[in-house]
């Protein structure tokens, strides 16, 4: 696609479900990556793939974090057992060797 | 540990005048260097970007920045600020695999 989209926009979530929140970014970037930027915070990282490898998740802040990217294109970012702290926007951003980064919209997570 | 910091949270500029938004970071080697512009809702969109050479470097939107490496800055300025600049900057230095550490942003605020 021309862009990177993200889904959903926006996403309500009760303390203790689990979310699932998708990426798509542009067609043929090899590089995917997940951040996470909490209200007046920059983006911090949260995890990097180069195709459908998983190459850092230094970042996930728990193991109730968990992002997969199975055939080399879209992405998943799971969170289980959802917690207030989890409240934030979640930007993914793919690249390709020279092209740089494109980020996506985002979508903001808000835990009740 | 590599950090980048933004000193203003928010600046208010007239329009028409020039404007300056202040990055220093702390990276061991000669870093690759960003400014993001962020607006209400919306993902990051590259301004300009820093690998090497000319330490002035020309970006979208009229957007200029400049690299001393004596300081350890990377200064963003703009000549004369429209009312459309209104938004958040996030200056990013680039880690390895293209991994962003990210100021927590500077908010533009243009007065009439």
């Amino acid at each position: 696609g021309a862009g990177v989209s993200q889904s959903p926009r926006y996403k309500v979530a009760k303390r203790g479900q689990d979310v699932a929140l998708r990426c798509d970014p542009i067609s043929g970037h090899v590089s995917l990556f997940w951040y996470q930027q909490a209200l007046g915070q920059g983006p911090e990282f949260l995890t990097y793939f180069q195709n459908e490898a998983q190459l850092d998740k230094s970042g996930l802040p728990s193991d109730r974090f968990f992002a997969e990217r199975p055939e080399g294109s879209v992405s998943t970012l799971k969170i289980q057992r959802t917690q207030q702290e989890d409240s934030a926007v979640y930007l993914c951003a793919s690249s390709t060797p020279g092209a740089g980064y494109t980020f996506g919209s985002g979508t903001r997570l808000t835990v009740v | 540990a590599q950090s980048v910091t933004q000193p203003d949270i928010h600046i208010t500029v007239s329009e028409g005048a020039s404007l300056e938004l202040r990055c220093n970071y702390s990276y061991g080697a000669t870093p690759y260097l960003f400014w993001y512009v962020q607006s209400p809702g919306q993902g990051l969109q590259l301004l300009l970007k820093y690998f090497s050479g000319d330490t002035l470097v020309q970006g979208i939107k009229g957007f200029e920045a400049e690299f001393k490496r004596s300081q350890s800055s990377f200064n963003l300025r703009k000549p004369s600020v429209h009312w459309s600049d209104a938004a958040e900057y996030f200056c990013a230095v680039e880690l390895g695999f293209q991994k962003l550490v990210f100021g927590t942003g500077t908010r533009l605020l243009v007065s009439p």
